[in-house]
């Protein structure tokens, strides 16, 4: 398994500002992903960050708004620019990781984090 | 078109009696098919994780099945728990263009004494 944190559990941010959430894991992995969780809703890929390489970004994200770094095989930060109402959502982080029987490969969530933005 | 649907959308049952979670999908090419529970304010943890071959996995009271034939599963929950009132999210991945995780919207459940 991966023990996963987030910082910060929670946070209230101006309009136009901008918030940076970190996660860490307890074991080195390969791929990490950042999802978000709107109110009510399932979770929606933001982007794929793998180390030593540019972030992958899925449909309607882009990386001006949601700039992710991956300084290492255990780090990894996502950034809200430019904050507006619509982007109150939890946001997660996810390891991927795989087990020796084939089609296994199981996903580890961080406890996410709340943002609201007013 | 990559689909997870899940019934019902929301639950209420007492303590101590059982209920059974679906869900449909429409997602090939199909990898496997995983239920996590989400409590309120944390992040999904995974229950069970099944293959193409598999048909039943069971995780304490938490019991999946998996009909690869018809493209469903369910997720019975046994003598339930004040604990177990979450969100139970079923995802299933495709291996089609890289590994794709398709995510139904979950059930809420909330249990009562």
């Amino acid at each position: 398994s991966a023990v996963i944190s987030q910082k910060p559990s929670r946070d209230i941010c101006q309009r136009g500002t901008s918030l940076t959430i970190q996660c860490q894991v307890d074991s080195q992995v390969t791929m990490m992903f950042w999802y978000r969780q709107q109110p009510g809703q399932s979770l929606t890929l933001i982007a794929t960050a793998n180390q030593g390489s540019e972030a992958t970004y899925e449909s309607g994200f882009v990386i001006d708004k949601f700039p992710i770094s991956r300084p290492n095989l255990t780090f990894s930060t996502l950034t809200v620019s430019n904050l507006s109402p619509e982007d109150s959502s939890i946001y997660l982080c996810s390891v991927e990781v795989a087990w020796e029987r084939p089609n296994t490969d199981t996903q580890y969530f961080g406890p996410g984090t709340r943002l609201t933005v007013l | 078109k990559n689909q997870v649907e899940q019934s019902p959308q929301s639950l209420i049952i007492l303590e101590g009696k059982n209920c059974t979670l679906q869900c449909n999908y429409t997602v090939s090419p199909f990898s496997n098919l995983r239920w996590y529970k989400q409590d309120t304010g944390r992040g999904p943890v995974s229950l069970t994780i099944m293959t193409f071959s598999e048909n039943t996995k069971s995780n304490g009271r938490y019991t999946a099945t998996l009909d690869a034939d018809t493209k469903q599963s369910s997720l019975h929950i046994t003598a339930s728990q004040l604990s177990d009132s979450a969100s139970y999210i079923c995802v299933v991945t495709s291996n089609q263009a890289g590994t794709a995780l398709i995510f139904g919207k979950g059930t809420t459940l909330s249990v009562s004494s």
